[in-house]
């Protein structure tokens, strides 16, 4: 299984939005809605921001959303604050009971 | 509030074995609703995931690994451990426990990660 293309980096000034793009293929991100994402700040463990797609845990601002459109599944940061400047992974179910991971995209606030 | 927290050697010979114990606390690792994963992540890479096991003792592995990989669980320890056998430097990360919930699909809570080195 191939690891999920997320481009390497994004950025946007301070109340801006960015959106990270997680692509795959129908057997994964395509076939199923179980994607997730993940937020990880440098030395710490990823945090879980969103799931099945569209859904925040408890806890997550309501700035973070996502998206999915056929083998693409999008992850948007709408006013983008300094603490947003992390490394952003999605997952995704990839059938089979296998999961795999996204490449990263690396998020700077200017 | 659950804690996962990974414990074992940092430094490992290339050819051996590399042991990892994940202790679970605030909760039990025999929760129905949740499977017990491992994921790694090498110096500057992304996230790669590994296996997990159901508290039946039931695992799934990652296809590129599943020929070095086994995952066991100590339900009266609340811990789940991993075993990579035949490592080379290319099995240098750090390594994740986390828990995975079981119908929706995501890791929601994981362990510090703890960094193991493969080398002589």
């Amino acid at each position: 299984q191939s690891a999920l293309t997320q481009p390497p980096s994004a950025s946007g000034s301070p109340g801006q939005s960015v959106t990270i793009s997680c692509t795959g293929t129908s057997s994964d991100v395509g076939g199923y809605n179980y994607v997730s994402w993940y937020q990880q700040h440098p030395g710490k463990a990823p945090k879980l921001m969103i799931y099945e797609v569209t859904k925040r845990p408890s806890g997550v601002p309501d700035r973070f959303s996502g998206s999915k459109s056929g083998n693409t599944a999008s992850l948007t940061v709408s006013g983008l604050q300094a603490e947003d400047e992390a490394d952003y992974y999605c997952s995704s179910y990839a059938g089979s009971n296998n999961f795999v991971f996204g490449t990263g995209t690396k998020v700077t606030v200017l | 509030q659950v804690q996962l927290q990974e414990s074992g050697p940092g430094l490992v010979k290339p050819s051996q074995t590399l042991s990892l114990t994940c202790t679970v606390s605030g909760g039990s690792i025999s929760s129905g609703s949740y499977y017990w994963s491992w994921i790694r992540q090498p110096a500057g890479k992304g996230l790669e995931w590994i296996g997990r096991i159901y508290t039946s003792g039931s695992t799934n592995y990652n296809p590129s690994l599943k020929s070095r990989v086994t995952i066991s669980v100590d339900t009266s320890k609340n811990q789940f451990s991993l075993n990579l056998s035949s490592v080379t430097a290319a099995d240098t990360a750090v390594y994740y426990c986390a828990r995975f919930h079981a119908i929706r699909g995501y890791f929601d809570y994981w362990g510090q990660g703890t960094l193991v080195t493969v080398s002589s």
